[in-house]
C-alpha cells in the first residue's frame, strides 16, 4: 500500500513553546491530508482537513490559531501545535487520500507529543 | 451515539487460538468498511476493505465479513501469533464521495498470551 510518512515519530517540549510536525505522501500526490489526535485507548478523532493551496477546515472544537496547517506542496502538510501546553500531549496521526481512489485514507506512522 | 460500536472492547487469548471481532454500525448509505490493526505507538495500517456489496474479505489470516442487511462486520482471526496484540479499529465510509468523514469503532485492544 501507499505509504505516508512523519516527522518526527515522538517529541519532548517545554510548555510555551510550539511545535511542527510534518506528514508525506511518499507514493503518490495528496490534495487532501487529513490531522487526527488519540488518546490513549481512545479512537482517532478528526481534527482538521488539510487542502493543498487553501485554508484548512477545522472540526467543531479544534483552535485554528492554536493547531495551524499548512499544505504547501501535494506532498507535505505540517500542524504546529502553538504554544503548547501539557494537556496538548497526545498522538498525533496524519493521513492523505489518494486522488486515484477517492475513499482510500493512508495513516501515516504517528507523532506521539508530550509537554513538560 | 457512537455510529461504530465494536465489541468487546478488550480481548486476551493464547497464542494459536481463533477469535472474532465484531463491528455494529448505523452509518447509511456507506461506501466501505475498513478493518485496520494499530500497534501501540504506531498509526493504523489497513487489513481489510470491503464494500457494501461484499460479504467477505480475506488477507492472510484475517477475514472480514459483512452484513449490510444486519449491519454488522467481523473480523476473524486464526491462529493467533503474540504480533497480533494491537487494536482492531473499524471504520466506515460514508457514501458522499469524500472521504474525510470517515466513523471510527473505538477499537478492540487484542492481547495474545504465549
Amino acid at each position: 500500500g501507499a505509504v505516508v510518512s512523519q516527522h518526527p515519530s515522538w517529541v519532548i517540549c517545554k510548555s510555551g513553546t510550539s511545535v511542527k510536525i510534518e506528514c508525506r505522501s511518499l507514493d503518490f500526490q495528496a490534495t487532501t491530508m487529513f490531522w487526527y489526535r488519540q488518546f490513549p485507548k481512545q479512537s482517532l478523532m478528526l481534527m482538521a482537513t488539510s487542502n493543498e493551496g487553501s485554508k484548512a477546515t477545522y472540526e467543531q472544537g479544534v483552535e485554528k490559531d492554536k493547531f495551524l496547517i499548512n499544505h504547501a506542496s501535494l506532498t507535505l502538510s505540517t500542524l504546529t501545535v502553538t504554544s503548547a501546553h501539557p494537556e496538548d500531549s497526545s498522538f498525533y496521526i496524519c493521513s492523505a487520500r489518494d486522488p486515484g481512489f477517492t475513499d482510500t485514507q493512508y495513516f501515516g506512522p504517528g507523532t506521539r507529543l508530550t509537554v513538560l | 451515539k457512537n455510529q461504530v460500536e465494536q465489541s468487546p472492547q478488550s480481548l486476551i487469548i493464547l497464542e494459536g487460538k481463533n477469535c472474532t471481532l465484531q463491528c455494529n454500525y448505523t452509518v447509511s448509505p456507506f461506501s466501505n468498511l475498513r478493518w485496520y490493526k494499530q500497534d501501540t505507538g504506531r498509526g493504523p495500517v489497513s487489513l481489510t476493505i470491503m464494500t457494501f456489496s461484499e460479504n467477505t474479505k480475506s488477507n492472510g489470516r484475517y477475514t472480514a465479513t459483512l452484513d449490510a442487511d444486519t449491519k454488522q462486520s467481523s473480523l476473524h482471526i486464526t491462529a493467533s501469533q503474540l504480533s497480533d496484540s494491537a487494536s482492531y479499529i473499524c471504520v466506515v465510509t460514508p457514501n458522499r464521495g469524500r472521504a474525510n468523514n470517515l466513523f471510527f469503532g473505538t477499537g478492540t485492544r487484542l492481547t495474545v498470551i504465549p
